[in-house]
């Protein structure tokens, strides 16, 4: 099955400034890649997502970028906020039959003043 | 906007007991995921309905969960009898299984403490 290992676990970033976090999965099949952000307490959220077809996307403050060859997708936060601060997931799913999302291990974002 | 509904929101409860969650998916989803999410982890699939038919329960553990989605609308998590191991927070998604939709929408979540 799909495995997605997340990096780094925890990311501690001046406000202002900018953050990666870096997933990499092992099934080549994938093709389809969301984050997810989730405050405390609260419910997962998509923020952005990516398919296979596509090498980069970009939302505003936001940007995700996917090497299918190296297996390896990042999601960029730029000019963060306070309000950027919570846990994000990636994840991976092959859409076909019976698909299955697999989530990264989390990364807690925290967005110093 | 539609929303993913559960209840209930939190729940303790005493080992060996049985506790149950449900979900309301959003309207028209057809598929429906139940996961379990353990303090600093990401979320695990415990199962996946299409309709009322399960698709995949592989990391169901059977011995002592359940899940049901008899009309193929809302669903069903049970859990008898629970144990210490069982707290975390139990989340139910949906997706409306479209030609190009894959967002999963998630709902707030049952939080599960087992004493």
């Amino acid at each position: 099955g799909e495995n997605v290992e997340q990096h780094p676990s925890t990311l501690s970033v001046q406000e202002g400034d900018s953050a990666v976090i870096k997933c990499t999965y092992s099934d080549s099949a994938s093709n389809y890649f969301p984050w997810y952000k989730q405050e405390l307490g609260k419910r997962p959220q998509l923020i952005i997502d990516i398919r296979s077809n596509v090498g980069e996307k970009k939302d505003q403050r936001i940007a995700v970028t996917l090497n299918k060859t190296a297996k390896h997708f990042s999601l960029h936060i730029t000019e963060t906020q306070p309000e950027d601060s919570a846990v994000y997931f990636c994840a991976a799913i092959y859409t076909g039959t019976a698909s299955k999302l697999t989530f990264g291990t989390g990364t807690r974002l925290q967005v110093t003043l | 906007e539609a929303e993913v509904a559960q209840s209930p929101r939190y729940k303790i409860t005493e080992k060996s007991q049985a506790v149950a969650f449900w979900c309301d998916p959003i309207s028209g989803h057809a598929t429906l995921y139940w996961y379990r999410q353990i303090l600093g982890q990401g979320p695990e699939l415990l199962v996946q309905f299409q309709d009322e038919s399960v698709v995949d329960d592989s990391q169901l553990p059977k011995d002592r969960f359940s899940a049901e989605r008899l009309k193929g609308v809302d669903s069903t998590l049970k859990i008898q009898p629970a144990e210490l191991g069982d707290s975390a927070m139990y989340l139910c998604a949906s997706t409306l299984s479209g030609a190009g939709d894959y967002e999963q929408y998630f709902g707030p979540g049952t939080r599960l403490t087992v004493t």
